[in-house]
């Protein structure tokens, strides 16, 4: 059984700040990592994804990847209230079909 | 261009009736998923198609639950007899070969009763 762990939250953090959402997985076998946010009640929506080990940016959002130690990360610059929303961590071992989703981090910016 | 649209958005029914979930992929994509979402285990992957062709089913629940394609542009999930544990957020999303994103749908909110 392929694990995705991130930590429910919720994680609240002051508008400016950085927020730091985590994940960790059991397959070393995974090759790609995905960040979606949802925001309530509605349907997951891509970030980014990130193949390689090191960091990925694009805009306010950076992704962290290292395979040794089986975590990826996602940091938000200076963060906005509507960055509020549960993250979901993704891995896949395959080509961009199979994907195990972590129970997603829920982020409260508060202004 | 419009996104992948599922229908009905809310659907209520009561346990033992037939549930059927429809989706039509953005045009183009060749791969579609169905995934269900729920408080407890969150976000799974039921089953995904390539070019109508059902290639991974092992998320299907049981035999209860059936998905079909018949075209590029529809695909069914449905789940005959429902029960209450059924209830839950039906996504349908779509892929095109050579892209890494898959879009979802608006869902489909499903309450068994």
């Amino acid at each position: 059984q392929k694990e995705v762990e991130q930590n429910s939250g919720p994680l609240s953090v002051p508008e400016g700040a950085i927020a730091s959402l985590n994940c960790t997985y059991s397959d070393r076998g995974s090759q790609s990592f995905f960040w979606y946010r949802q925001y309530s009640g509605k349907s997951p929506e891509l970030i980014m994804f990130i193949y390689s080990n090191g960091d990925k940016e694009d805009g306010r959002f950076t992704a962290q990847l290292n395979k040794a130690s089986q975590y990826v990360s996602l940091l938000i610059r200076d963060s906005q209230p509507s960055d509020s929303a549960t993250y979901l961590c993704a891995v896949t071992e395959d080509n961009f079909n199979k994907f195990y989703f972590g129970s997603g981090t829920k982020l409260n910016v508060k202004p | 261009d419009a996104g992948v649209i599922q229908s009905p958005r809310h659907e209520v029914t009561e346990m033992g009736q037939e549930v059927t979930l429809r989706c039509k992929p953005i045009s183009g994509h060749d791969y579609l998923f169905w995934y269900r979402q729920t408080m407890m285990r969150g976000l799974e992957l039921l089953i995904y198609f390539n070019n109508n062709v059902p290639i991974d089913d092992s998320g299907m629940p049981e035999d209860r639950f059936s998905a079909k394609m018949p075209n590029a542009s529809f695909s069914t999930l449905k789940i005959q007899p429902s029960e209450p544990r059924d209830s839950a957020v039906y996504f349908c999303a779509s892929r095109r070969t050579g892209q890494e994103t898959q879009y979802f749908g608006p869902g489909t909110r499903l309450l068994v009763l």
